[in-house]
């Protein structure tokens, strides 16, 4: 069955440093893969999405992720985070069979100044 | 574009009560998910819509829950005899056709306490 997995939990950063939060998934075709984000009490925005094409993609708010086939991971990075980065972070990939989105558990980024 | 909209943003009830979440989508989208949502989880899907008819509904989604788009604009989700394991976030999202095509654009939820 098509999963997703995110192992951080929970990650802190300064603000200004660099991030990467990791995601893998398993899925028997070419996934469709997606980044979403969400702050407290609201409902999910729309980072970035791989489809096909180029491995690097580029999302908003500075954000961009790796489609890494090898090691079935899309991992998503930003070189300088901003206070209102922080949020929760979700990975997500299409099962296209059923044609719905499959979520992780999600990682909550802290931003410290 | 007005965004998705849900209402209402908050509920709480009684075990055993009757509640009813109501959602409008964007209005040229043609489909419509209800996702749910447990604290520390990722939305877990429930069910969908294009245009008014139902394609599929989740495991997830018991008896006691059921959910209409009658004029393929708006949705309710039912649940019928609430229990203390519905308490979450109920999440709706519209996309214009399908979720690998376009992207889904969610509603802030409403969130739901059965006490």
């Amino acid at each position: 069955a098509q999963s997703v997995t995110q192992p951080d939990i929970h990650i802190t950063v300064s603000e200004g440093a660099s991030l990467e939060l990791r995601c893998n998934y398993s899925y028997g075709a070419t996934p469709y893969l997606f980044w979403y984000v969400q702050s407290p009490g609201q409902g999910l925005q729309l980072l970035l999405k791989y489809f096909s094409g180029d491995t690097l993609v580029q999302g908003i708010k500075g954000f961009e992720a790796e489609f890494k086939r090898s090691q079935s991971s899309f991992n998503l990075r930003k070189p300088s985070v901003h206070w209102s980065d922080a949020a929760e972070y979700f990975c997500a990939v299409a099962d296209l069979d059923t044609d719905k989105l499959i979520f992780g558990t999600g990682t909550r980024l802290q931003v410290f100044p | 574009d007005t965004g998705v909209s849900q209402n209402p943003r908050h509920k709480i009830t009684k075990r055993g009560q009757n509640v009813t979440f109501r959602c409008d989508p964007i209005s040229e989208h043609n489909r419509l998910y209800w996702y749910r949502q447990t604290l520390g989880q990722g939305p877990e899907f429930l069910t969908y819509f294009q245009n008014e008819a139902q394609l599929e509904k989740s495991r997830l989604l018991s008896d006691r829950f059921s959910a209409e788009r009658p004029k393929g604009s708006f949705s309710t989700l039912e649940i019928q005899r609430t229990e203390q394991g519905d308490s979450a976030m109920y999440l709706c999202a519209s996309s214009l056709d399908g979720t690998y095509n376009s992207p889904l654009h969610f509603g802030n939820g409403t969130r739901l306490t059965v006490t």
